[in-house]
């Protein structure tokens, strides 16, 4: 079974500083991992995913993040943050069939 | 990327009456579909997985006659609420599959229902 905890619900940054939001997972295979992002009343937009190709993994906007297998993390970041950052994030792991199942979700806020 | 289409965006019904949510993926051929739950401020629930030409796979306590779907086409899963009731307000957002091995999946941009 799978399951992803994120921790804080909520994270508030200064534009122009760094972004760390935080995902642990937990998995009985080999972890397929991802980054969403959703604006209010949208759809989710991916950010990046893990596939286990290289752990560091870049993705759209400037986030990356790093796949640590023993500390069985998948934490996002971004070196600035922009006012438009501001949004809701879920992380989320792939288990059988290809469903996702999904963290609570972090609300960025970014204060001018 | 992909896209992925949800129709209506918004629908306000009456309790009782019936509502169908479509998801189209617009430019590639999805044979598995999921559907997907949002309370306000909350995670998404996978409500059930929505196969071509099957029937679809209801995850646990999701009642399947109170949420019909169809997946009658490579491009087109459709979600009816039935006989809706208050509780059932929520925002519904669904999801193709890219076929291939790497499977990613592309979200529809959420269709809100408001039973009065």
């Amino acid at each position: 079974a799978q399951s992803v905890t994120q921790l804080g619900s909520h994270v508030s940054v200064s534009e122009g500083a760094l972004v760390l939001l935080r995902c642990n997972y937990s998995s009985s295979v080999p972890p397929y991992l991802f980054w969403y992002v959703q604006y209010p009343n949208q759809g989710l937009q991916l950010l990046l995913k893990y596939t286990s190709a290289a752990t560091l993994v870049k993705g759209i906007n400037d986030f990356e993040a790093e796949f640590k297998k023993s500390e069985t993390s998948f934490h996002l970041t971004k070196p600035s943050a922009h006012m438009s950052d501001a949004a809701e994030y879920f992380c989320a792991v792939r288990g059988s069939n290809y469903k996702l199942t999904f963290g609570k979700g972090t609300l960025l806020t970014v204060n001018p | 990327g992909a896209v992925v289409s949800q129709h209506p965006s918004r629908v306000i019904c009456k309790s009782g009456t019936s509502v169908k949510i479509e998801c189209r993926s617009l430019d590639f051929q999805a044979t598995t579909m999921f559907w997907y739950r949002q309370f306000p401020k909350q995670s998404l629930m996978l409500m059930a997985t929505s196969n071509e030409g099957s029937k679809a796979t209801y995850e646990q306590g999701v009642e399947k006659d109170k949420f019909l779907i169809n997946h009658a086409s490579l491009t087109l899963s459709t979600l009816t609420v039935t006989s809706a009731h208050p509780e059932d307000s929520s925002f519904y957002i669904c999801s193709a599959r890219l076929p291939g091995n790497t499977g990613e999946l592309f979200f529809g941009e959420g269709s809100r229902l408001t039973v009065l």
